[in-house]
């Protein structure tokens, strides 16, 4: 029954791995995003797809690429972790103005 | 200038004070605005819209000041489960979300 499920909820890998995360939403909506939300608490968006298309891709290294097979979908790869990358990664949804619902959130830590 | 400013405090109030954030936003095409509450270590969750026309719910009430272009979240008689971070949330058009900072909020016995 959750809205926005994501996985794994916690990853812990070290310097250098290649790890993806995976989100999916039962909502129906036509739009996914993913966002960073670093150890200052601040909530930044990365990407956001609008039915399996690319719409908003903020400035983040190539080493992050996101992947929509459809738009229930929007996964998120990331090459060659590095230690700045450890933070909370937070998918979401939204349809028109219903606002966001929000996944419960990837705790990445590169050690 | 960023979109959405908010101040990120930490306010600390003891229970049964009234509190009032403010989030003041730059484009004044912007269309639609949210607040959302987020606990430690979870994810932010929809708190309540906010209208012209003000919003009400129990103890929180929200307003918006196009003229002055800023949103605010009162909340009366503050309970300990109110302590949490406050996001505002503010859309330009179609799916342009621009959150704020967030304020923190401690409710104090």
């Amino acid at each position: 029954d959750t809205a926005v499920s994501q996985t794994p909820k916690y990853l812990v890998t070290q310097m250098g791995n290649d790890k993806s995360i995976k989100c999916e939403q039962n909502l129906g909506h036509d739009t996914m995003y993913w966002y960073k939300q670093d150890s200052k608490k601040f909530l930044k968006i990365m990407f956001s797809y609008n039915n399996k298309e690319l719409i908003i891709n903020e400035t983040v290294p190539n080493r992050f690429s996101p992947k929509s097979p459809d738009k229930a979908h929007l996964n998120l790869h990331i090459n060659s972790l590095e230690l700045g990358d450890s933070a909370v990664y937070f998918c979401a949804s939204s349809g028109n103005r219903d606002g966001y619902t929000f996944g419960s959130g990837t705790r990445l830590t590169v050690v | 200038r960023k979109e959405v400013e908010q101040d990120p405090g930490p306010f600390n109030v003891p229970e049964g004070a009234t509190v009032a954030f403010n989030c003041t936003y730059s484009n004044s095409a912007s269309q639609s605005f949210f607040w959302y509450r987020q606990d430690c270590r979870k994810e932010p969750k929809l708190l309540m819209s906010v209208y012209s026309s003000g919003n009400e719910d129990g103890r929180f009430t929200a307003q918006l000041n196009r003229a002055s272009q800023y949103i605010s979240l009162l909340i009366r008689d503050s309970k300990l489960s109110d302590s949490a971070t406050y996001l505002c949330v503010v859309i330009i058009a179609g799916n342009q979300f621009y959150f704020g900072t967030g304020t923190s909020l401690t409710v104090i016995p």
